[in-house]
């Protein structure tokens, strides 16, 4: 069964740093693209960045490019997501999901979430 | 960059019958870059359709996706009470990457 395990949201002060981590498992982790989606409250979804297989290629949306780092660890089937000089928009429920394979560019498993609060 | 708008934003039916979504592209989308997601309270969104018209594994066959261009619909045939959620259409592109639809609320009427 896949599963994905998302963690380290927390409340945070404009300006400061998270490392959200996805931990996956029930599929062959180093096989496919990977992604971090996030919601804000009450709002519709956004895509933040992906990665591929081998973390060589990363992407960002705009309003994170230059804040928000991917990576990920094959050996550890985790997925992580550096975010530093947070806003009060990065405020949000981020979601880690798994593309679906090589040319198919959905999103066919999601973890439940890790919620981060950036506040004073 | 692709803008999808959804509509209606809210759709109010009863279980029984059809619901028909709409979303539009701001420019021609690749059909085979097109998705359609589900999302209840609480949950995360579930994949229903790709490739505009490819329901993903266990999807019941009440669920249909068609379209091209700039013009794609998700249609429910007949609504069980378990179909009443936010739905979300999304495509694959270059900058951003993927985009989202704001979605359709279908709410019990």
């Amino acid at each position: 069964e896949v599963q994905l395990v998302e963690s380290g949201g927390d409340l945070v002060q404009p300006g400061g740093s998270l490392r959200l981590s996805c931990a996956a498992s029930g599929f062959n982790f180093g096989n496919f693209a990977m992604s971090w989606v996030r919601q804000a409250p009450g709002k519709g979804l956004q895509w933040v960045s992906g990665i591929g297989v081998t973390g060589a290629g990363t992407y960002y949306a705009d309003s994170v490019k230059g804040r928000f780092t991917i990576s990920r660890d094959n050996s550890k089937n985790t997925l992580y997501l550096q975010m530093n000089n947070l806003r009060a928009e990065d405020t949000a429920l981020y979601y880690c999901a798994k593309k679906y394979g090589s040319g198919l560019h959905y999103f066919d498993y999601w973890g439940q979430g890790t919620l981060v609060t950036v506040s004073s | 960059e692709i803008v999808l708008t959804q509509s209606p934003g809210t759709l109010s039916l009863s279980p029984g019958e059809r619901a028909t979504l709409s979303c539009r592209a701001s420019q021609s989308v690749s059909s085979s870059d097109l998705a359609w997601y589900q999302q209840k309270p609480g949950q995360a969104p579930r994949l229903l359709i790709y490739g505009a018209s490819t329901r993903a594994t266990g999807i019941p066959d009440r669920f249909s996706g068609s379209g091209s261009g700039t013009d794609f619909a998700l249609t429910i045939s007949r609504l069980e009470p378990e179909d009443f959620a936010v739905y979300y259409c999304q495509q694959y592109g270059t900058s951003p990457l993927y985009t989202f639809g704001q979605g359709t609320k279908l709410e019990i009427k």
